[in-house]
């Protein structure tokens, strides 16, 4: 799906600070950022809604979204540990309903 | 999820056959998508169903919200297909995607 796109595809990081960027071309309303460890299904990490933060889900405190614009969506790392290694997802949807998913970032923690 | 029960939880296909996966809602929900994860580890999209039944090539899905199920069909498995596929549901009540736990698809030669 070449309408969302996310950076960067892969990430390996120590402890460091980092930030996974997505941006939609589809002039849907919502996007969202899921966490996807393994086989497991998505979970839903933070929705917003025109810019709204509309449902922030239990996640550690060195997660902070970031909703620029109603195209852009940006997930703010730092001090990761090893248990956040797993694909983030970046997702949009018109109104809440249909998910369309970027291809995500493969974040491994060392 | 708990609102959401896939099965089956793992599936091995030869080549030109064919099967069903199934999803089960605990509440009522007011659409359905089902999702195929390949082996770029990237999130497709399959089907979005508010009702009824559609049809892409080798693939068939149909949902019910009354009766709170949704099935995905596949004839004529291809090596292609291998994948985990999810299903996920929207919640009429307050509008939350839950996701099934997923199939994973096997297709052998």
């Amino acid at each position: 799906n070449t309408k969302i796109t996310q950076s960067p595809r892969y990430l390996i990081l120590g402890r460091a600070n980092k930030s996974l960027e997505c941006e939609q071309h589809l002039g849907h309303n919502a996007m969202y950022w899921y966490k996807q460890s393994a086989e497991k299904p998505p979970e839903l990490m933070f929705l917003y809604n025109l810019k709204q933060l509309i449902r922030n889900e239990t996640v550690p405190s060195r997660f902070i979204p970031e909703c620029p614009d109603s195209s852009k969506l940006l997930l703010h790392i730092s001090a990761v540990d090893p248990e956040d290694s797993a694909v983030y997802f970046c997702a949009s949807s018109p109104n809440n309903e249909r998910l369309f998913f970027g291809h995500g970032t493969k974040l491994s923690v060392l | 999820g708990d609102q959401v029960e896939q099965s089956p939880s793992a599936l091995s296909l030869h080549e030109g056959t064919g099967s069903a996966l199934r999803c089960n809602f605990t509440t009522t929900m007011r659409a359905v998508q089902w999702f195929r994860k390949n082996s770029r580890g990237s999130l497709i999209n399959l089907f979005y169903l508010a009702s009824g039944t559609k049809e892409n090539g080798r693939l068939k899905s149909a949902f019910d919200s009354k009766e709170r199920y949704s099935t995905l069909h596949i004839r004529d498995a291809q090596l292609e297909d291998s994948g985990t596929y999810f299903c996920a549901a929207e919640a009429s009540s307050n509008n939350r995607i839950f996701f099934g736990d997923g199939t994973q698809l096997v297709v052998k030669p």
